[in-house]
């Protein structure tokens, strides 16, 4: 079965500054690979995702993914942060089965 | 082009008592997938539905339970209240055609069991 781990619970960072969110995952193939932004009491947002092909992979709000097989991590970067950005990251792997499983995700505070 | 659409947003049930959410995906997608989100356990996969069939489920005790209707509206239905059923629950649609897994989620409906 497949896993995701979020090494950091809660980051801070400073607006203006580059952000860069860590996922790790286990999986025995080559996995789906997304990763979801959540603001408080809503739902979750696609940021981007990863199927095949480039390993370099751009969203939306300026945010960038990169998988790396050999490390079997997925880190979500964006290079300037906004106060806007603060909320909670989810990063999800999928076997293909519609199944997602996520990791405890990472909460993003931005200070002034 | 609608998103995913859940009602109601909030619900306050007693335990013991039963409960029913709703999900009305995006217009075309035939796939919806419920998860569970609580601050100790995190985001939990259900179940799937597809066709009006139950592709795939999660590791729940028999007290949840959902079905999808021919124009693949979702229900979840919830037996049997307990207070560690208090979540958000989310629902997620997915085209589920050529190997595209992505997953688009609604707003949630928080529970709170009481």
């Amino acid at each position: 079965a497949q896993s995701v781990t979020q090494p950091d619970i809660h980051i801070t960072v400073s607006e203006g500054a580059s952000l860069e969110l860590r996922c790790n995952y286990s999986y025995g193939a080559t996995p789906y690979l997304f990763w979801y932004v959540q603001s408080p009491g809503q739902g979750l947002q696609l940021l981007l995702k990863y199927f095949s092909g480039d390993t370099l992979v751009q969203g939306i709000k300026g945010f960038e993914a990169e998988f790396k097989r050999s490390q079997s991590s997925f880190n979500l970067r964006k290079p300037s942060v906004h106060w806007s950005d603060a909320a909670e990251y989810f990063c999800a792997v999928g076997a293909g089965d519609y199944k997602l499983s996520f990791g405890a995700g990472t909460t993003v505070t931005v200070r002034a | 082009k609608a998103g995913v659409t859940q009602t109601p947003r909030y619900l306050i049930k007693t335990r013991g008592q039963q409960v029913t959410l709703s999900c009305s995906p995006i217009s075309g997608h035939r796939s919806v997938s419920w998860y569970q989100q609580t601050p100790g356990q995190g985001l939990q996969f259900l179940f799937e539905y597809f066709s009006e069939t139950q592709r795939n489920k999660g590791n729940f005790p028999g007290r949840f339970s959902g079905r999808q209707f021919s124009n693949s509206r979702s229900e979840m239905n919830v037996s049997t209240l307990e207070l560690g059923d208090s979540a958000l629950y989310l629902c997620a649609s997915s085209l589920r055609q050529g190997g595209d897994t992505e997953a688009f989620f609604g707003q949630g409906t928080r529970l709170t069991v009481v």
